[in-house]
């Protein structure tokens, strides 16, 4: 069955810093793999997806993330993060092989809280 | 562009009595649409989803139910809501044959 980790429910950060948010995953089949960020009181808004292709996916305001198939993760970084990061993200997956019905396996969410 | 209405934006109940949450969207046709609810701050738990109008599937047994009388509208409603129905509920859609799911602006349920 798959399933979802992240690891770190919270991660303290200052401003101008590196940060890393780490996802892991478990599936039996190929999969697909979303980060999604959540602003306090707001909709989930998609930050980043890989589908296919390149395993090194960018997200327009800075973030990346890497998918390791042998390692079942897709971490998410940053080299220098802005106190306007600081948001809920979630990790999700789903199956490519699902049909019609697609549904998303989320993580619990990590809160990223950048300090000045 | 794809958009997501939900309606109410916020709205406080007392324990016992109805619910009505509205999500309607433009932009994409014969979309999949979900509902999560979201609590205490954390979590996302799927409560229904539909891929086509009248087409219901309930993840989680519970006092609240769905429907989907058109093609771009999703409607989550309860017949006596309980404390433990309070959140931040979500709606969400997935069209064109990926994965991607968009979400709303969501509504906040407070049950009192």
């Amino acid at each position: 069955a798959q399933s979802v980790t992240q690891l770190d429910s919270q991660v303290p950060v200052f401003e101008e810093a590196p940060v890393e948010l780490r996802c892991n995953y478990s599936s039996s089949v190929s999969v697909y793999l979303f980060w999604y960020v959540q602003y306090p009181n707001q909709g989930l808004q998609l930050l980043l997806k890989y589908l296919s292709g390149s395993t090194l996916v960018k997200s327009i305001n800075g973030f990346e993330a890497e998918f390791n198939k042998s390692q079942t993760s897709f971490h998410l970084r940053k080299p220098s993060v802005h106190i306007s990061d600081t948001a809920e993200y979630f990790c999700a997956v789903s199956e490519n092989n699902a049909g019609n019905n697609r549904k998303l396996i989320w993580g619990l969410g990590t809160s990223l809280a950048v300090n000045p | 562009s794809q958009t997501i209405h939900q309606w109410p934006a916020t709205l406080v109940q007392p324990v016992g009595s109805p619910l009505s949450l509205e999500c309607t969207v433009e932009g994409t046709s014969n979309p999949n649409l979900y509902w999560y609810r979201q609590a205490a701050g954390r979590g996302l738990q799927l409560l229904f989803y539909s891929v086509g109008i009248g087409q219901i599937s309930s993840e989680v047994p519970q006092n609240l139910s769905a429907s989907r009388p058109q093609d771009r509208q999703f409607i989550l409603s309860s017949k006596k809501l309980l404390l433990s129905d309070s959140g931040f509920y979500l709606c969400a859609l997935q069209s064109g044959g990926a994965n991607t799911q968009y979400f709303g602006p969501g509504t906040r349920l407070t049950v009192l």
